[in-house]
């Protein structure tokens, strides 16, 4: 079964706004990682989250991480129109096995 | 480097056909992996690797065979195509260790009638 489930399903803001998607999981993880997925693409890797961190910077991109709620947030800050894409969180569990799970996914749409 | 590639890029099978999806990738990566994606349902993983002569089932693995019989190279059987198995087949590869970042190809789209 999928580990993450992003929340929420879609969200539409104006350009210039902030972008705050949200993912919760269910068991204790190594890492925490965010994707983006633009319309007919392919993943791309955006973020990594390690247990051990609690947030974390890249450009316009913050995630947080809170174990003890097994939940994480990526916001994204001063959106553009080309931020219009699907975010998917996506999880390797503690112990053994390296299998990245991934979420549903927050569709995100940013009007110009 | 090409990064990670799949062939072909769009595929029409009929119910009960078989067909294979390649997937290659140049960058020497140990752990390959793929998945199908179907509306509201996100990434499922179907099959993994981590490493040649390595395979392992991953959650939706029944009507799939892989084989890794060399680094660069992780194809995906379908062994007797069925209509839920119409999907987005995606191919995955990244170094060993679950921190690296993973590289995904640009998708085949599957339709079986």
């Amino acid at each position: 079964s999928q580990q993450g489930e992003e929340d929420p399903q879609a969200l539409s803001i104006q350009e210039g706004e902030n972008a705050t998607m949200n993912c919760s999981y269910k068991t204790s993880i190594n890492n925490l990682q965010w994707y983006r997925q633009n319309s007919g693409r392919g993943l791309v890797h955006l973020i990594l989250i390690r247990s051990n961190e609690r947030e974390k910077h890249s450009g316009r991109l913050r995630v947080t991480l809170d174990t003890s709620k097994k939940s994480s947030s990526l916001l994204i800050t001063a959106s553009r129109a080309a931020d219009t894409a699907s975010y998917f969180c996506a999880t390797v569990a503690q112990g053994g096995s390296e299998k990245l799970v991934f979420g549903k996914g927050t569709k995100l749409t940013v009007n110009p | 480097n090409a990064g990670v590639t799949q062939t072909p890029k769009f595929q029409v099978l009929k119910t009960g056909q078989s067909m294979t999806l390649q997937c290659a990738q140049d960058m020497n990566h140990e752990y390959m992996s793929w998945y199908r994606q179907d509306p509201g349902m996100g990434l499922r993983l179907i099959h993994y690797s981590v490493g040649a002569g390595i395979t392992d089932q991953g959650e939706v693995p029944n009507g799939y065979n892989v084989s890794r019989s060399t680094t660069e190279d992780f194809p995906l059987r379908l062994l007797s195509a069925a209509p839920s198995q119409t999907s987005v087949y995606f191919c995955a590869s990244r170094f060993q260790g679950s921190t690296d970042t993973q590289y995904f190809g640009p998708g085949t789209r599957l339709t079986v009638l």
